[in-house]
């Protein structure tokens, strides 16, 4: 149980475009989501919760107007970058929880803008 | 506040034991473990509660110490798929969100 399913695994997009990452529970209700992103070498670093039906609290120094992030449903989240940029290359991860605490990571997306 | 790891790397023969600690400034309320291959996203190994508990799976187990604000993960008789970064996430206790702070790793490897 507890599967989390994350995609695309890897993109690539021009600087300027904006890139959508998706983030599935599939066999629990994820009353809340999580959005990571780590830099090569680095450790996890939180950037948003969302509660299902709410908006995204996000973490201090993460642009809300760049990571858009939307959890409709009890079993999808996205996070949207938004006019990426270079340094906007990273490996995003997306974890999920339900009620009970139990949940799990998504497999990454490991973005490239050029 | 960033949880500590130590050590930040360690290196081990096949079959050798390995401990990784985490510890906090914080009160906690949860330490969860996780191994993380290159290029790869964390796998999920377990997760502790405050009440001081201790959980395992196969050879490797973990325990909590709430009052030290410290996990201590256990790895026994290692085998080479241990390999790997080793990353605790910690969740105060005041938080009721499933905010993980993660440390900043401990690189395994296991050798022949």
């Amino acid at each position: 149980g507890a599967v989390v399913s994350q995609h695309p695994s890897r993109v690539i997009c021009k600087s300027g475009t904006s890139v959508k990452i998706e983030c599935r529970s599939l066999d629990f209700q994820a009353t809340t989501m999580f959005w990571y992103r780590q830099f090569p070498k680095q450790s996890l670093m939180l950037m948003a919760t969302s509660n299902e039906g709410s908006k995204a609290t996000y973490e201090q120094g993460v642009e809300k107007d760049k990571f858009l992030i939307n959890h409709a449903s009890l079993t999808l989240s996205t996070l949207t970058v938004t006019s990426a940029h270079p340094e906007d290359s990273s490996f995003y991860i997306c974890s999920a929880r339900d009620w009970g605490g139990q949940g799990g990571f998504g497999s990454g997306t490991r973005l490239t803008v050029v | 506040q960033q949880p500590v790891q130590s050590p930040q790397a360690v290196i081990l023969r096949e079959g050798e034991d390995a401990v990784i600690n985490c510890s906090s400034s914080k009160a906690l309320y949860s330490v969860h473990w996780y191994r993380q291959k290159h290029g790869e996203a964390p796998v999920f190994l377990m997760i502790l509660l405050k009440g001081g508990e201790q959980k395992g799976h196969d050879k490797i187990s973990a325990s909590f110490n709430e009052k030290k604000q410290q996990s201590s993960l256990y790895l026994t008789a290692s085998q080479l798929s241990y390999s790997g970064t080793y990353f605790c996430g910690t969740e105060d206790s005041g938080g009721s969100n499933y905010k993980l702070t993660f440390g900043k790793g401990t690189l395994l490897t296991v050798n022949p």
